[in-house]
């Protein structure tokens, strides 16, 4: 099975900044998305992400805000811009297996604060 | 639209003990439904899944049947150990709506030995 991985596993960021996450899979596939687990929550999805073509976000995010990459089909980046605490949160990739069960793999998360 | 309502935690037991943790889901046609764990300081981790009426997910020693009349996914385990202790998550994929999970609000369960 894929392995997922994600950098940085944890960051301490200065309010205003950005802050790139990186999504690595070690095998081809072609839906990947970006969720958030804001502190004692479930997860929420912010967007879907497909090779080559834009981002589908979420109510309530907006690429401005959350700008994402998938450059080819083993790799996304999810960017967090101008930084507040209410960012603080981690921050998980997953890919899909399948297309008729939505089975989804989780990468280990991004621990994201903003001081 | 749909949605996952779990049970509220944490969920603290003693080792050996049996565990339910309870799900009930809203959802248009045919969802698939999902188990996850997360462990301290690391990601989610699909626990089991079950993808049509009457299936019965299972994975390490865990347990979870889908009951379509009761709209319902409850785990559950007959002795939990201390390497449990986790927050577990209920989650659907409904094809209707898309492929996004939609997921519980998790639920903490502490076993101590």
């Amino acid at each position: 099975s894929a392995v997922i991985s994600q950098k940085p596993s944890r960051d301490i960021c200065q309010r205003g900044t950005s802050l790139t996450i990186q999504c690595q899979v070690d095998s081809q596939v072609t839906m990947m998305f970006w969720y958030r687990q804001q502190p004692g929550q479930s997860l929420t999805l912010i967007a879907t992400a497909n090779q080559g073509s834009e981002a589908t976000y979420e109510s309530g995010f907006v690429i401005d805000k959350f700008p994402i990459s998938r450059p080819n089909l083993t790799f996304s980046t999810l960017t967090v811009s101008n930084m507040s605490p209410e960012d603080s949160s981690i921050y998980l990739c997953s890919f899909l297996r399948g297309t008729v069960y939505n089975e989804q793999f989780f990468g280990p998360g991004t621990r994201l604060t903003v001081l | 639209g749909d949605s996952v309502t779990q049970m509220e935690g944490p969920v603290t037991l003693s080792e050996e003990a049996f565990l339910t943790i309870n799900c009930t889901y809203t959802a248009t046609g045919y969802p698939s439904l999902f188990w996850y764990v997360q462990y301290p300081g690391e990601g989610l981790q699909l626990l089991l899944k079950a993808t049509k009426a009457d299936d019965k997910g299972s994975n390490k020693g865990f347990e979870a049947t889908y009951r379509k009349e009761t709209t319902s996914f409850h785990l559950e385990k007959g002795s939990v150990q201390v390497s449990d202790s986790a927050v577990y998550f209920c989650a659907l994929s409904n094809a209707q709506a898309g492929t996004a999970l939609i997921f519980g609000k998790g639920t903490t369960l502490s076993v101590s030995s």
